[in-house]
Order: structure tokens, then C-alpha cells, then sequence
């Protein structure tokens, strides 16, 4: 039972416009949320996090936006540029029970973003 | 400033034989992690550790062992390798257990067991 699903496997976008990811997950009680970027041949990089006592957290052209009813979460990059070109993962620190820091990501979804 | 390093970056394996990826932070962070990755899935935790000699099972822990006699260094070793360990590796480390506390990665390692 996947308890974040990304349901998207990819995106293309047009460099200038907005790229929207989104994430959905199973259990009311997860009560912060976070987005990895991934670039091929390197690790996971921190993003952009989001507590559920929020609705929307923002950092230059990252959004995120909690929908906690809906379960649902998603990144808007805007302007979106050809660097943004990555998987992005929705992962969440608690998901198991006490978090010790770990994290239970989705799938990814890749992000082409085309000059 | 390293951050989080891994070794060997690709590695290609027999069935049955053994080996250790090493994994070594310089972050004096105390907690770390081991994930794995297959194509088009997420990360998912092997084993993760909250300190030195701490250690405890993560989603899929089987065909894995680890230990963590220091700070710095969490290797994971792989004893009987099979085709279903064929993954690309990820070590992490955070300064803390919080939810709110950022993870590090390491760049990876790809395993292909034949």
C-alpha cells in the first residue's frame, strides 16, 4: 500500500511556463511534507518543505501547496527553466510512525522543461 | 566541505558473491540512512542508524547487513547478492531526527548483479 503516490511519471513543459508536480498521499495524520530534486548520475537534493499547519510555503520560483482535505500536495515552478530538468520526489519524514529522519518517498516525476 | 560520499559509483556482481558499499559523511551528523532505488520507483529504506553502534531495519532490509562504529561511516554489505539487488544505492545522513531536519545525499552507487 503506497502510502505518497506522484501519479505522473513525466512532465514537458516550454522554458518561461508554470510546471505544477503533484502528490498525493494516504494518512491525515502526516503533518510535514517535503520535495527532493534529483539531476541523473547525483543524489537527492533538498527542495522545498511544507508543515501541515500551513497551506502554502514559498521560496523564489518554488510553491508549495498543501491541500489537506484533498490530501494532496503540489510544486509550482515559475518561471520554469531548463535547469529545473530533473525527477522530483514528494517524500514524507514520518510516514512509519516516529520519523528518526526517515523519509518514504513517491515515484518521481520527471521534469522536461524544452528552450 | 565533502558532505556525503560513497564508494565504488558502479559495480557490476555475480550471483552469490558478497561485497560492502561504503558510505562516509564529515557532517558529524549522527543520523544516517541506506535507500535503494529501482527505474521508476522512489527511494526505499534498507536500514538506518541513529548513531554510533545504533542501528535498526528499514522497508526492505532483507539480503542486507550493516553496522556503524563510528560517526562518520555506515557501510552496507550485501552477503549472497541476487538479480533483485540490482538497484542504484543512496546514503544519507541528517544532524537530526526531526521531520523538519534536511537529508544529504550521497551521489550513489549502481549495483547490476548478473
Amino acid at each position: 500500500d503506497q502510502q505518497v503516490k506522484q501519479n505522473s511519471p513525466s512532465l514537458s513543459v516550454q522554458e518561461g511556463r508554470i510546471s505544477i508536480l503533484n502528490c498525493d498521499y494516504t494518512n491525515s495524520m502526516f503533518d510535514y511534507f517535503l520535495w527532493y530534486k534529483k539531476y541523473p548520475a547525483e543524489g537527492p537534493t533538498f527542495l522545498i518543505s511544507i508543515s501541515s499547519i500551513k497551506d502554502k510555503n514559498e521560496d523564489g520560483r518554488f510553491t508549495v501547496f498543501l491541500n489537506k482535505s484533498a490530501k494532496h500536495l503540489s510544486l509550482h515552478i515559475v518561471p520554469s527553466q531548463p535547469g529545473d530538468s530533473a525527477v522530483y520526489f514528494c517524500a514524507i519524514p514520518n510516514a512509519g510512525g516516529t520519523s528518526y529522519g526517515k523519509l518514504t518517498f513517491g515515484q518521481g516525476t520527471i521534469l522536461t522543461v524544452h528552450p | 566541505n565533502a558532505g556525503v560520499t560513497q564508494t565504488p559509483k558502479f559495480r557490476i556482481l555475480k550471483i552469490g558473491q558478497s561485497m560492502t558499499l561504503q558510505c562516509a559523511q564529515d557532517m558529524n551528523h549522527n543520523y544516517m540512512y541506506w535507500y535503494r532505488q529501482d527505474p521508476g520507483m522512489g527511494l526505499k529504506l534498507i536500514y538506518y542508524s541513529v548513531g554510533a553502534g545504533i542501528t535498526d531495519k528499514g522497508e526492505v532490509p532483507n539480503g542486507y547487513n550493516v553496522s556503524r562504529s563510528t560517526t562518520e561511516d555506515f557501510p552496507l554489505r550485501l552477503e549472497l547478492a541476487a538479480p533483485s539487488q540490482t538497484s542504484v544505492y543512496f546514503c544519507a545522513s541528517s544532524y537530526s531526527g526531526l521531520v523538519s531536519t534536511e537529508a544529504f545525499f550521497g551521489q550513489g552507487t549502481r549495483l547490476t548483479v548478473v
